[in-house]
């Protein structure tokens, strides 16, 4: 049972455009979620946070989005760059905002090219 | 800036040995966190520990356990280690229990069990 998912296993996207990342969650008491970033042969590293009392956060390029009725959230990237290309995980989690214990998507890999 | 070190890259070894994956943290964190990243599953809990000697069956801790002697150091044991256990294995740490910091990573050991 699948309580994260991410249905899109890949994106391509040119250099400069924006790059939008999908993520659904099933269990109505994630009030936590995360995106990190993980290149080939090193561990993830983190993105960007939103709690559930928010529809969107945003660092620099990177804005998470919120929609708790719809149980999605989405990364936006703008602009892309090369060095995005890597595999991008959505995790959440249940109870107090917290990170005791993450679920993970199963990825998506985003390619941006020149 | 967090450091969290797996004690091997790469790992092969023999169907029915035990097998030691070693992890150490250096920001004195509480929590520390044993996942396994398969293709088209995302990241899966093996086992967590929130304090010294204290642990927690993730999702899959089945043909695993874990050792937490120290705070600083946690290890995943393989009992009798099984081709199916071929996995890349990570490693994560995290500040204390109920906490809204984000879980840092190792840089993951890729077990090859023949």
């Amino acid at each position: 049972d699948q309580q994260v998912k991410q249905n899109s296993p890949s994106l391509s996207v040119q250099e400069g455009r924006i790059s939008i990342l999908n993520c659904d969650y099933t269990n109505s008491m994630f009030d936590y979620f995360l995106w990190y970033k993980k290149y080939p042969a090193e561990g993830p590293t983190f993105l960007i946070s939103i709690s559930s009392i928010k529809d969107k956060n945003e660092d620099g390029r990177f804005t998470v989005f919120l929609n708790k009725s719809a149980k999605h959230l989405s990364l936006h990237i703008v602009p892309s760059q090369p060095g995005d290309s890597a595999v991008y995980f959505c995790a959440a989690s249940a109870g107090n905002y917290n990170t005791d214990k993450l679920i993970f998507g199963t990825g998506t890999r985003l390619q941006v090219f020149p | 800036d967090v450091k969290v070190t797996q004690s091997s890259r790469y790992l092969v070894k023999r169907t029915g040995e035990k097998v030691f994956l070693e992890c150490v943290q250096d920001m004195d964190h509480e929590n520390m966190f044993w996942y396994r990243q398969d293709p088209g599953l995302g990241l899966r809990l093996i086992y967590f520990s929130y304090d010294v000697k204290m642990k927690e069956k993730g999702d899959i801790p089945e043909g695993y356990s874990v050792s937490r002697e120290k705070k600083e150091r946690f290890s995943l044991i393989l009992e009798s280690a099984s081709t199916n256990q071929t996995s890349m294995y990570l490693c994560a740490s995290s500040w204390g229990v109920s906490s809204n910091q984000p879980q840092h990573f190792g840089d993951g050991t890729r077990l090859s069990i023949l």
